[in-house]
């Protein structure tokens, strides 16, 4: 069964320094998403990707976060400046399409990188 | 305001009673919902999928959905050790990507 997968699973960093989360979507998805779980909070949704580009974003997702898809297979997370509160687990998610909130097209998300900023 | 908000439990149940899960939300925007099961250092998984009001059945599971009072709830039948985990209420705001905004989840125990 198709999955999606991310590396590393368990990313140590020092403040400051830049890391990069890397996802594989699902093959024949077109929707992409990064969602981050601060341990013992909520899912929280940061961003959404699509046709190579943005297409929604939520306020924890600031200047210092950017997402890339390098190429036809990775969708990367980068954060730019680590700060301590960016301690979590990021899961990745992706969908086969969207076509409205009545349309079933589940969203699967991989197993997480969990991020401790040291 | 929180968007989605969930008793954060624990809830305690014995094997093969029903578990009851409740959610509000405060969108009245939101227009497909979700519960998805969330075992501890896990990704979440899709159990159930709604946008009607009324009631849906998936096995051992039903959700019921009430958009004039902004409430979702979740049952589970025949509880098991095995649903042991954090559910998690998501809603997809209308106009959105299929992006999910979620609650903070809660913790069901089925105790043998």
């Amino acid at each position: 069964e198709p999955e999606v997968t991310q590396t590393p699973s368990h990313q140590v960093t020092q403040m400051g320094q830049e890391v990069i989360l890397r996802c594989v979507p699902i093959s024949n998805h077109l929707y992409f998403y990064w969602y981050r779980q601060i341990l013992g909070q909520k899912v929280e949704f940061l961003v959404s990707f699509y046709n190579n580009e943005i297409s929604e974003k939520s306020e924890i997702f600031d200047d210092q976060f950017s997402v890339e898809r390098p190429d036809g297979s990775n969708f990367t997370l980068k954060i730019r400046s680590t700060k301590l509160e960016d301690s979590a687990m990021y899961f990745c998610a992706s969908r086969e399409s969207y076509s409205g909130p009545f349309s079933y097209n589940e969203q699967f998300f991989g197993p997480g990188t969990r991020l401790t900023v040291l | 305001q929180k968007e989605v908000e969930q008793n954060s439990g624990p809830l305690s149940v014995p094997e093969g009673a029903i578990a009851s899960l409740n959610c509000t939300y405060s969108d009245r925007g939101s227009q497909s919902f979700f519960w998805y099961r969330q075992y501890s250092g896990k990704s979440p998984e899709l159990i159930m999928f709604i946008y009607s009001n009324g009631d849906k059945e998936d096995g051992r599971f039903t959700a019921q959905l009430n958009k004039a009072s902004q409430y979702v709830s979740l049952l589970i039948r025949d509880s098991q050790p095995s649903d042991s985990a954090t559910y998690l209420c998501a809603v997809n705001r209308g106009g959105s990507q299929g992006n999910l905004i979620f609650g903070k989840g809660t913790k069901l125990s089925v105790k043998p």
